[in-house]
């Protein structure tokens, strides 16, 4: 079964600070991954996926198969960057459809 | 840029009453996707639907819960016999491969 796991449920920096919100993974096939953020009575919005290895709002997320990991970081945050953020799964292959399996979701706050 | 649109945005209904929740997707999205979030909790897969059946179901879409197509732009997640543990914020996504995108999600209360 696939599982997603975002250990930190808050995360609190100074602005101007670097920031790297973690996600680790369990999948037995080839994943695809995405970090989703959720602004403030938004909706969730996709920030990054894997294999477009962009950059976003100054965020960059790399795949690591060895570790099952995909952490998000950023080198300075800024205010506007406090959000719910979400890393999620998707089975790249089989008969899934693009069903998406979700972390727990980490709160970040950048403090001014 | 084109949205997923739900309605409505909060839903109060009396336990044991059918709700259904209402969502247009992107126009030329071929996928879609039913997702909800108990609050404090994650958001959980519920259903997709592709080529007008479901294609991948969870352990919770259970025989209280069904989907429809029903006019080739909306898209519903009817819940027939509400119970408490219902309430939750219901999500709607749709893609035309990836990425998806979400709609601003419905709030349903159950009393």
């Amino acid at each position: 079964a696939q599982r997603v796991t975002q250990p930190e449920k808050l995360l609190s920096v100074f602005k101007g600070a670097p920031v790297e919100l973690k996600c680790n993974y369990s999948y037995s096939g080839s994943p695809e991954l995405f970090w989703y953020v959720q602004y403030s009575r938004q909706r969730l919005q996709l920030l990054l996926r894997h294999i477009s290895r962009e950059s976003i709002k100054g965020f960059t997320a790399d795949l690591n198969k060895g570790e099952t990991s995909f952490h998000l970081k950023k080198p300075f945050a800024q205010e506007e960057d406090s959000a719910m953020y979400y890393c999620a799964l998707e089975n790249a292959g089989g008969t899934s459809y693009g069903k998406l399996t979700f972390g727990q979701g980490t709160i970040l706050t950048v403090h001014p | 840029e084109p949205e997923v649109t739900q309605t409505p945005s909060h839903q109060v209904t009396q336990m044991g009453q059918e709700v259904i929740l209402r969502c247009v997707p992107i126009s030329n999205h071929l996928y879609f996707y039913w997702y909800r979030q108990i609050l404090g909790q994650k958001v959980e897969f519920l259903v997709s639907f592709y080529n007008n059946e479901i294609s991948e179901k969870s352990e919770i879409f259970d025989d209280q819960f069904s989907v429809e197509r029903p006019d080739g732009s909306n898209f519903t997640l009817k819940i027939r016999s509400t119970k408490l543990e219902d309430s939750a914020m219901y999500f709607c996504a749709s893609s035309d491969n990836q990425p998806q995108h979400f709609g601003d999600g419905t709030r349903l209360s159950i009393l």
